[in-house]
Parts: structure tokens; sequence; C-alpha cells
């Protein structure tokens, strides 16, 4: 099966510009998430998707993120206006249904942003 | 409002078994314990998980302690191409969704 799809792979930005990052996670996963990994940390939980509702943003910075998951497939994570430490990868993963592989996520290769 | 502890690196020699240890003392009964690694430049990719009794698969095996405390990953022969960062992470269920809380992880470095 195909994996999970981003874009860009790479992003550099001056600080107070905006950006925007693209998910396609693998088809029939239901549950989509963004994550934040800072360089040398490991992956922080910003966003999680079941179909196109949100059911968790409590560590999404909503002053300056926003997701949005249109028709339960693609996701789009933007930020702006972006900050210095805002510079990180962002990664976004697709959970596996019900059945032996369950909640087993998959990752996609990561969005690495540099902020100026 | 990380969940695991794991030491920040281990080194291991090439063709020999890595124990990687995680403790995870907040653990509750319906937490799954699950292990990941991160390649350079990749996204974590998945190695094993379980509840309560060992586990084994192609990649590794999981031992859990008898409390649920603690696990440890098991390597059985390291490869240069095992190098990555390991992380344990536990699955929590909350109300109607799972949450995943990654630790940070422990670097690999495997010698030849």
């Amino acid at each position: 099966e195909a994996g999970v799809a981003q874009s860009p792979r790479y992003k550099i930005i001056e600080k107070r510009q905006s950006v925007a990052f693209w998910c396609n996670p693998i088809s029939g996963h239901a549950t989509l998430y963004w994550y934040q990994q800072i360089l040398g940390q490991g992956p922080k939980l910003l966003i999680q998707f079941q179909n196109n509702g949100v059911v968790d943003d409590s560590q999404l910075p909503k002053d300056r993120f926003s997701a949005e998951r249109l028709k339960g497939v693609d996701s789009t994570l933007k930020i702006q206006p972006a900050k210095l430490e805002d510079s990180a990868v962002y990664l976004c993963a697709s959970r596996s249904p019900g059945g032996s592989g369950a909640n087993v996520l998959t990752f996609g290769a990561g969005s690495r942003l540099t902020v100026l | 409002d990380a969940k695991t502890t794991q030491p920040n690196s281990m080194e291991s020699n090439e063709e020999e078994p890595v124990h990687l240890p995680c403790n995870h003392s907040t653990i509750s009964g319906t937490d799954y314990i699950h292990w990941y690694r991160q390649l350079p430049s990749q996204g974590p990719e998945y190695v094993i998980h379980g509840l309560t009794s060992n586990v084994n698969n192609r990649m590794a095996s999981l031992a859990i302690a008898e409390d649920r405390k603690s696990s440890t990953l098991i390597l059985h022969r390291a490869t240069l191409r095992d190098a990555a960062v390991y992380y344990c992470i536990l699955r929590v269920s909350l109300y109607n969704f799972n949450k995943f809380y990654f630790g940070s992880g422990t670097k690999l470095n495997v010698k030849p």
C-alpha cells in the first residue's frame, strides 16, 4: 500500500510569514495526526482528527496554528504568522483501522520548516 | 507530559543483542506499550507493541515487566541499519479515541 505523503519536504521562511503543509494519509485510515518534532526531541502531538472531526487539539497553539481535514481524507496544517520557535519537522501520521494491525501509526517523511 | 522515561543514548556492537529499557511507572491497566524507531531524515516507523504478555515479531521482541511499570525492547542481533532513535510510547485510551504519548527516545549507535 502507498504510504503517508507529505509536502513540501523542506520550507524556509522568514518570521511573521505564513506556511502550509499538506498530508495525504493511507487510504482507509480514518484517524490522522499532526506532530511537531523539534530537533533532538520526541514528536509532540498538535492535533488529531477522526474522519474530518477534531478529537484532540489541546496542544495546538491556536493563535497561530490551524488545521483542517476536508472530506475526511487530505489534511493541511497552517502556521500564520510563524515564529522562530516554530522551526521543526512537522510529521503527519495515520492510524490503521481495527483488526490485527489495529492502532499502529504510519508516519510520513515529514516537512522540515526553518524560520529565519 | 511524556509518560515514558528512556536513556538518552546507548551503544552496541554489530551482531550482538541490544536491550533498550523504558520506564512507564504511571501506566494504567488499558494502556498499550508501543515502540517506534526513527532513522535519520525519516518519520518514525512501527516496531512492536504489547499490553501484558511478551511479544515477538520479525523485527524485535518486547519484554514487559509483571507490574507493567517497565519494558525492554530486544534486538536480537544488531546491524548497522538498526542505528536509530528508539521511542517507547504509551497508547492511552481516552473517551472515544486513543492518544499516543512519545518520550524523548534512546539514540542507538551500532559499532561495526
